[in-house]
């Protein structure tokens, strides 16, 4: 079957740096996304990953290694506003394709 | 240019009941899907439209159905309520529905709540 394995909470200092992983067990993979959700708020598309390395988007880096089944979502200079849930979700073949997410890690930061 | 659309916000059922939910993508926007979040969970996905044709369906029963319409809009419907059905209801478009489109956008949601 496909899982994701993601920590339920992170708390980091503003101004910080934090990384945010992600393991998967999927029987086709195709991609890693990161979404961001604030409390009562709709996931946003943060980044994909469809090859090894490291992608980055501004203060947000993304990071996926196959061989690893592994990612991480990287934080730089972290500001208030970025206290919310962030979800890992993989493209798996076994799956028609189709968004197959993790728990989410809710990102606690502190002044 | 509006982003996707979700009607309505809130929605108190009673077990049993019925319930239509409604999702406008973003103009242009021909992929539709639907997806459930439980409070503290990831969404999980019901059903992907793409064209007006089924794409994908996620493991839910067959009370859960849904429909694309010309226009591109969608409607999702759940029979016979249960408890365990009240989340929230969030809806995606993406540009189409092959796989390389890999970046959806998504509605406000419907917060369900079954009693």
């Amino acid at each position: 079957g496909q899982s994701l394995e993601q920590p339920s909470e992170v708390t980091a200092v503003e101004g910080a740096i934090v990384q945010i992983n992600c393991t998967y067990q999927t029987s086709g993979f195709y991609g890693l996304s990161w979404y961001q959700q604030h409390d009562g708020g709709a996931p946003t598309f943060l980044s994909y990953n469809a090859l090894d390395g490291l992608e980055e988007t501004g203060r947000f880096s993304s990071f996926l290694s196959r061989s690893d089944s592994y990612g991480y979502l990287l934080l730089q200079e972290l500001q208030m506003k970025d206290s919310a849930s962030y979800f890992c979700a993989v493209r798996d073949q076994g799956s028609n394709y189709q968004l197959i997410w993790g728990a989410g890690t809710k990102l606690i930061i502190k002044p | 240019d509006a982003g996707v659309t979700q009607s309505p916000t809130h929605l108190i059922k009673t077990r049993g009941q019925h319930v239509t939910l409604r999702c406008s993508p973003i103009s242009g926007h021909k992929s539709v899907s639907w997806y459930q979040q439980v409070l503290g969970q990831g969404p999980q996905f019901i059903f992907q439209y793409y064209e007006k044709e089924e794409r994908g369906r996620g493991n839910f029963p067959d009370r859960f159905s849904a429909r694309q319409f010309p226009n591109y809009s969608s409607e999702l419907n759940v029979n016979a309520l249960l408890l365990g059905d009240s989340a929230l209801y969030l809806c995606a478009s993406k540009l189409a529905g092959e796989t390389a489109a890999y970046e959806q956008y998504f509605g406000p949601g419907t917060r369900l709540t079954v009693t």
